[in-house]
């Protein structure tokens, strides 16, 4: 497999549910992001890890926990959500962190997990 | 004051037709642009990257206003498969995303 792969694609949950988001690059990427898209509003970024060391948390409520075991996986574990947290959450990964004028901050998008919390 | 701000459009044009629009942004040390293309319920996509004063793709063409703080996009001969969501992002040391410009291609 080639580029950012999500699963699953679809995700409906109870408020109560427990489940979990999969995210993997194939790019040899050192940087991973979590972001969520709702209608019509600007990506949100919920979280950023660089070499699997989380650098970035945007003020996310806890029922978000993200999990970073290498440099290629990245997690979002879903806990108690709420249905305004239905979205689209999408996975990125670039080369390095967009610390600096470079080509290396481009992203690459998974194709998404659109979640529906009933 | 939005960080990067974009007229959501839709802008609705005939094939071969040029459609352009901007986005501004408001952190004037901002270091690098981009602008990707978001298809109906699919991911977002690199379309041109913009460091200097602008650059050129084909039919695409970004061009960059340091001075007022704002990056347009202009798509010459218009195709069906234009129709997409443009989406405007700065690089301010983070990548800050606008809402997206829909525009639609008819024929």
């Amino acid at each position: 497999e080639t580029g950012v792969t999500q699963t699953p694609r679809h995700l409906v949950m109870g408020m109560t549910n427990k489940k979990s988001l999969k995210c993997e690059q194939h790019l040899g990427h050192n940087a991973m992001y979590w972001y969520k898209q709702s209608a019509k509003k600007p990506l949100e970024l919920m979280f950023v890890y660089n070499f699997k060391e989380q650098t970035e948390n945007n003020s996310v409520p806890s029922r978000f926990s993200p999990e970073c075991p290498n440099s290629s996986h990245l997690f979002l574990h879903l806990h108690t959500l709420q249905p305004e947290d239905s979205a689209l959450y999408l996975c990125a990964s670039s080369q390095e962190l967009p610390l600096r004028l470079s080509g290396a901050n481009v992203l690459t998008f998974g194709a998404g997990s659109r979640l529906t919390v009933l | 004051r939005k960080e990067v701000e974009q007229d959501p459009g839709p802008f609705n044009v005939p094939e071969g037709a040029t459609v352009a629009f901007n986005c501004t942004y408001s952190n004037s040390a901002s270091q690098s642009f981009f602008w990707y293309r978001q298809d109906c319920r699919k991911e977002p996509k690199l379309l041109m990257s913009v460091y200097s004063s602008g650059n050129e793709d084909g039919r695409f063409t970004a061009q960059l206003n340091r001075a007022s703080q704002y990056i347009s996009l202009l798509i010459r001969d218009s195709k069906l498969s234009d129709s997409a969501t443009y989406l405007c992002v700065v690089n301010d040391y983070k990548l800050s995303f606008g809402a997206g410009t829909t525009v639609t291609v008819r024929a």
